[in-house]
């Protein structure tokens, strides 16, 4: 199974940058989801890495470090309706399956 | 959205009940799964579907069951209802890429 940390909460200020963590500990690693989740809604697509490095998506970015078991979503240029719940989930090796597993997800406020 | 919907959206029911939560899908997806969302816990996953019929559990299966008779339809069933159900229930499948797609989801409040 998978063991995944990410911060509960974190505030920052329109128009800045922030860096959501996550670190995980899994047996065998098969691909790290970041999820969007708006408060009453359901969580929605946004990044998917199983390499090292970064991929960049518009305003959002992700990146994975697989030796150091770490990702971090960036957001830059935040706007008022980035304010949401992120999810970080990672995809264990055990058969064809497909299932990710989720971090609690951080609630990421966003000030004018 | 990936042509998903559940229903119920909102459901209140007394303990003891049995409850079915469906979730439909009209693009043929192999995969479907069933989710709960409680504060403090995130998604945790209590049963998915690999196929017409074949179904196995996830983390947080005890007291509940799924049936898949027909590729578009999975059942969810809360054979008896317990305060501890009450939750957030999110169906979802998998694409024929790696990303998850979610359904709007079910609110189920058990008194």
């Amino acid at each position: 199974g998978q063991n995944i940390d990410q911060p509960t909460e974190m505030t920052a200020t329109e128009g800045a940058i922030v860096q959501i963590n996550c670190t995980y500990q899994t047996s065998g690693f098969n691909g790290l989801f970041w999820y969007q989740q708006h408060a009453g809604e359901a969580p929605t697509f946004l990044s998917y890495n199983v390499l090292d490095g970064l991929e960049e998506k518009g305003r959002f970015s992700s990146f994975l470090s697989r030796s150091k078991g770490y990702s971090y979503l960036l957001l830059k240029e935040l706007q008022m309706k980035d304010s949401a719940s992120y999810l970080c989930a990672v995809r264990d090796e055990g058969g064809g399956s497909y299932i990710p597993t989720f971090g609690r997800g951080t609630s990421l406020i966003v000030h004018p | 959205d990936a042509g998903i919907t559940q229903s119920p959206r909102h459901k209140v029911t007394e303990t003891g009940t049995p409850v079915t939560l469906r979730c439909h899908q009209t693009e043929n997806h192999r995969y479907m799964y069933w989710y709960r969302q409680d504060p403090g816990h995130g998604l945790r996953l209590i049963h998915y579907s690999y196929g017409v019929k074949d179904t196995d559990k996830g983390e947080v299966s005890d007291g509940y069951s799924v049936s898949r008779s027909k590729t578009e339809d999975f059942l969810l069933t809360l054979e008896s209802a317990t305060s501890s159900q009450t939750s957030v229930y999110f169906c979802a499948i998998r694409d024929r890429g790696n990303e998850q797609f979610f359904g709007p989801g079910t609110r189920l409040t058990v008194l």
